[in-house]
């Protein structure tokens, strides 16, 4: 089993609909919890950082982290065509220089 | 002002070859990283420097080596260029106990013919 398991996808989805993206892990030891989005031909952005469990939200942006069922998502509404890119989870034990544990990512198209 | 950059943004070259690649950051951040997406674009850390000294190696062919003149800047030189090798390096850095925030380069494409 992977470290960190993340549907590829690819998924569409029309302008302003709600998004749901979810990565599932199996080391108890990760702590900090991360998306990422990368835009096609350029580097990974953070997106969303969150320690433990809970619920952060940024705007149209929701993440949540559930460490007892080992399962985060990230939530999009009213989701835009700028928002089609690559979404990348990634976790660590530590924070700082402790390597990031990615998934494979879900590549997310919101057609206009 | 570009936080994280990295030269060149393409690189194509034939097997056997050796090259390098270059990473520079401003944010003034204590670690770098180099980390590999392959064609499925699945984003793999290889190296880590803390400080100029190497912190984090996985398990990467001999032929990569890395080296940090100073914490600005991590390079990754790659010898006997393999197929395999061709990918998209992404370089990047973070705080050392910044919680796990890392601020990525806009990779090099190197393609191994």
């Amino acid at each position: 089993q992977k470290e960190v398991e993340q549907d590829p996808g690819p998924l569409s989805v029309p302008e302003g609909a709600i998004v749901s993206l979810n990565c599932t892990y199996s080391n108890s030891a990760f702590q900090y919890f991360m998306w990422y989005r990368q835009y096609s031909r350029k580097g990974p952005e953070l997106l969303m950082y969150t320690y433990s469990s809970g619920n952060k939200e940024d705007g149209r942006f929701t993440a949540q982290v559930d460490k007892s069922s080992k399962y985060i998502s990230l939530f999009i509404r009213d989701s835009q065509p700028s928002d089609s890119a690559t979404y990348l989870c990634a976790m660590s034990a530590q924070g700082g220089s402790e390597k990031l544990v990615f998934g494979k990512g879900m590549k997310l198209t919101v057609n206009p | 002002d570009t936080a994280v950059s990295q030269t060149p943004k393409y690189l194509v070259t034939q097997m056997g070859n050796d090259k390098s690649i270059k990473c520079e950051q401003n944010l003034g951040h204590d670690t770098m990283y180099w980390y590999k997406q392959d064609s499925k674009k699945f984003l793999k850390i290889m190296f880590s420097y803390n400080n100029k000294e190497l912190i984090i190696n996985e398990t990467v062919p001999n032929r990569f080596s890395p080296k940090s003149p100073d914490k600005a800047h991590l390079n990754l030189h790659i010898n006997s260029l393999e197929l395999g090798d061709s990918a998209v390096y992404f370089c990047a850095s973070s705080q050392d106990y910044g919680g796990g925030t890392q601020y990525f380069g806009p990779g090099t494409r190197l393609l191994v013919l």
